[in-house]
């Protein structure tokens, strides 16, 4: 069965410059969710879309965006990136909000700021 | 807020033998979901069981069973006959109905012991 989708796997930048994280959800899924895990730390939420609209927001900084496109593909902008920024990124989907299947995680896109 | 705590950050277990990982939350929701997740060293967040709160009878899924005391506010997941591949992080997540965020916890790691 199809999966969750990150696009890169890992990621290397240096300080102040800029990173796209890609999600591709799992065929007909139309939620998307972001989430943060720093080294030795539980996933925090970022930020979820549902039908191309931003459905809920966590602890997401002013410096990262996000969107989910016509094809419910989600892209993760993160500008300006800080030390702090590294951390492993994980991309979910679900079908309506979880309303219809839990969510599921992708592998992960394992950002490094040097 | 809704708060989810892991009391044991780390378990070791024989194996083929029973472990139950600990897990409490606060939440003044009536209704809502808990789950537990697993994360081995490839670092993918994979679903073990999930329990809806309006369900009296604990969810079971193979060697994976939980004790859901809705009173007490306690998750617990018992694992039978452990196995070499249990060995991961686990952690307990809840989340809402009408909110689609996954809160984790803290995280147990748990060693199989040949």
């Amino acid at each position: 069965a199809a999966g969750v989708i990150q696009s890169p796997r890992h990621l290397i930048k240096e300080k102040r410059e800029t990173a796209t994280l890609k999600c591709y959800p799992i065929p007909r899924h139309d939620t998307v969710y972001w989430y943060q895990q720093g080294p030795g730390q539980d996933p925090q939420f970022l930020i979820s879309f549902y039908e191309k609209m931003q459905s809920d927001k966590g602890s997401i900084p002013d410096r990262f965006s996000a969107q989910q496109f016509s094809d419910y593909h989600s892209e993760l902008n993160m500008s300006s990136l800080e030390l702090g920024d590294s951390a492993l990124y994980f991309c979910a989907s679900s079908l309506e909000g979880g309303r219809r299947t839990e969510a599921f995680f992708g592998q992960g896109t394992r950002l490094t700021v040097v | 807020a809704q708060t989810v705590t892991q009391s044991q950050p780390e378990m070791s277990v024989q194996e083929a033998e029973t472990v139950t990982l600990s897990c409490t939350y606060d939440t003044s929701e009536s209704d809502y979901y808990l789950f537990w997740y697993k994360q081995p060293p490839s670092r993918q967040m994979i679903l073990v069981i999930r329990q809806e709160a309006y369900k009296q009878q604990n969810a079971t899924e193979n060697r994976f069973s939980v004790n859901f005391q809705k009173a007490a506010k306690s998750f617990s997941l018992k694992i039978s006959d452990s196995q070499l591949g249990d060995a991961a992080m686990y952690f307990c997540a809840y989340r809402i109905l009408r909110n689609e965020k996954l809160t984790f916890g803290t995280g147990t790691r748990l060693t199989i012991i040949p």
